[in-house]
C-alpha cells in the first residue's frame, strides 16, 4: 500500500537546538498534517497544510508542503524538554476511495537532553 | 468544545473473546476514522464512517467492525481475539481534512 517514509527515525539533541524532519512519498497528497504523540496519549494536531509550496508556522514549528505534493519538512526551533515525544506526518487525499484515511510516515522519536 | 473522548481506555481481554470501543467525536464532527497502532506496524487505518455510513475500509480481516450513530458517536467490535491484535485503537473525528484524535484504548490480549 501507500507508504510514507519518515526520517530520522530518531533524534538526540541538546535543549536550545534546532530540530528538523521530513516526509517523502511514492505518491502525491492534497493535504500534509502533522502529529505529535506522548506516551499513552493519542497524536496531537500540530500543523496542517494545504497548498504545494506552502510554508507555515505555530510558534516555534514552521512546516512547508512540497512543491511536487510528495514531500514535507517540520522544523522545530530552540527545543525544550517539553518537545520530547514521537512526531509523525500524515498524507490525506480527502474523497473517493480515501475518504477519512490518512496514511502515516513511521515517526520520529525525538529527545531532548536539559 | 470537549475533545475526542474514547471508552474504555484500558481493556484485557482473552483469546477468542470478543471487544466493543466505544468514541464519541468533537461536537459537529460526522466524520468518525479509526486506526490501529502498534510498534511493528504504525499506525493503520481501519475504516471511516460519515453520517452513520461506511465510507472506507482497510486492509483488516473481517473480524474488525464498526458502526456509526445517528449522534456520531462511534463504536468498533473486535470477534475472536487474537494475540496480534493487542494494539492502541485509536479514533479521530473531523470535520475538514484535519483528524483529531482521541487518547486511544490499549486492548491487551492474553
Amino acid at each position: 500500500g501507500q507508504q510514507l517514509n519518515q526520517s530520522p527515525q530518531s533524534m538526540f539533541i541538546q535543549e536550545g537546538e534546532d530540530v528538523s524532519m521530513n516526509c517523502t512519498s511514492s505518491s502525491i497528497f492534497n493535504t500534509w498534517l502533522w502529529y505529535k504523540q506522548e506516551p499513552g496519549e493519542g497524536p496531537v494536531l500540530l500543523i496542517a497544510l494545504y497548498k504545494a509550496g506552502e510554508l507555515t508556522s505555530n510558534g516555534r514549528l514552521t512546516a512547508q508542503f512540497g512543491i511536487t505534493r510528495k514531500d514535507s519538512f517540520l522544523n522545530i526551533s530552540a527545543s525544550i524538554p517539553s518537545d520530547v515525544g514521537i512526531y509523525f506526518c500524515a498524507g490525506n487525499n480527502a474523497g473517493g476511495t480515501s475518504y477519512g484515511k490518512l496514511t502515516f510516515g513511521q515517526g520520529t522519536i525525538l529527545t531532548v537532553h536539559p | 468544545k470537549a475533545g475526542v473522548t474514547q471508552t474504555p481506555r484500558y481493556l484485557i481481554k482473552t483469546r477468542g473473546q470478543q471487544v466493543t470501543l466505544s468514541c464519541s467525536p468533537i461536537s459537529g464532527h460526522r466524520s468518525v476514522s479509526w486506526y490501529q497502532q502498534t510498534p511493528g506496524q504504525g499506525l493503520q487505518f481501519l475504516f471511516e464512517y460519515f453520517s452513520e455510513t461506511q465510507r472506507n475500509k482497510g486492509n483488516f480481516p473481517g473480524r474488525f467492525s464498526g458502526r456509526q450513530f445517528s449522534n456520531s458517536r462511534s463504536e468498533m467490535n473486535v470477534s475472536t481475539l487474537e494475540l496480534g491484535d493487542s494494539a492502541l485503537y485509536l479514533c479521530a473525528s473531523s470535520f475538514s481534512d484535519e483528524q483529531y484524535f482521541g487518547p486511544g484504548t490499549r486492548l491487551t490480549v492474553t
